[in-house]
C-alpha cells in the first residue's frame, strides 16, 4: 500500500453524509487500510480500519469492495468539527509498517 | 489508546543550531516513529526507533542530521542538527498501539521554527 490518491479537498454542508474515496491500487495482501483525522496544530487521530467489506464504529465507517483497490470513508450527518484533513494509510502485518501518507483530504464543512 | 507528550511544543531557533525533541508515552511500546510535516503538507516518515537497536531512516534523511535515540520503551528523542530554514516544520512522534496492533496515536508535534 505504498501509495494513496485522495481528492484534495471536498465541501459538504452541515448534516449530510460525506463519502472519501482512497485508491491504493498496489494493495498488498496483507495490508489494512487505516483513516485518520488531522485539525490545525494537532497530531493525526486514528479514526477507523479494515481490511475487507465493512467496517462500523462510532464514528464513521469504511467500505472495502472486493478487489480492495480503493476504500471509502463514510462520515454520517457531518458538522462543522469534522472540518479537518483526512488521510488513508496501509499497514502490512505487524512488524512491517508501510507509513506512506498520502496528500490527504481536506474536508470542509459548511453551515 | 495512548498518551504522548512531546517537548518542546514550539521553538524558534537560529541557523546552523540544533534543537532536541522529547517524546514520552505513558507506557512501553516496541516500536515509536518519527515524521515531519512541513506547512500545509502531509506527513513524511523521517525514521522507525526500536529500543536497543539503530533507528531505521526513509530515504532523504540521514542520522548525521538526525540522530534519535530511544533508551528504553517509553521515551525517545529527534534532534535536528545544523538547522536550516527548511528544517521550520512540524516534528511529531507516533506509536502504534490497539487490539489489532494498526492503530497509530501521535503526540502533539513540535513547531519548530529556523531563523
Amino acid at each position: 500500500l505504498a501509495k494513496t490518491t485522495q481528492p484534495i479537498s471536498m465541501d459538504s454542508y452541515e448534516g449530510q453524509e460525506v463519502n472519501i474515496t482512497c485508491s491504493h491500487n498496489n494493495i498488498a495482501t496483507n495490508d489494512y487500510i487505516t483513516w485518520y483525522q488531522q485539525f490545525p496544530s494537532q497530531g493525526p487521530r486514528f479514526i477507523i480500519q479494515g481490511y475487507k467489506t465493512k467496517v462500523t464504529n462510532e464514528v464513521a465507517s469504511l467500505f472495502i469492495p472486493a478487489d480492495r483497490k480503493s476504500s471509502t470513508l463514510s462520515l454520517p450527518r457531518v458538522s462543522l468539527s469534522d472540518t479537518a484533513v483526512y488521510y488513508c494509510l496501509g499497514y502490512s502485518g505487524a512488524g512491517s509498517y508501510q507509513l506512506t501518507f498520502g496528500k490527504g483530504t481536506k474536508l470542509s464543512v459548511i453551515p | 489508546s495512548a498518551v504522548i507528550s512531546q517537548k518542546p511544543s514550539r521553538d524558534i531557533c537560529q541557523r546552523g543550531t540544533s534543537l532536541t525533541i522529547q517524546c514520552q508515552v505513558d507506557s512501553q511500546v516496541t516500536m515509536m516513529f518519527w515524521y515531519r510535516q512541513q506547512p500545509g503538507q502531509s506527513l513524511t516518515l523521517i525514521a522507525t526507533a526500536n529500543q536497543g537497536s539503530e533507528a531505521t531512516y526513509e530515504s532523504g534523511f540521514v542520522i548525521d542530521k538526525f540522530p534519535i535515540s530511544r533508551p528504553n520503551l517509553t521515551f525517545s528523542t529527534l534532534t535536528v542538527s545544523n538547522m536550516s530554514p527548511e528544517d521550520s516544520s512540524i516534528y511529531l512522534c507516533s506509536v502504534v498501539r490497539g487490539s489489532s496492533g494498526h492503530e497509530q496515536f501521535f503526540g502533539p508535534g513540535t513547531r519548530l521554527t529556523v531563523l
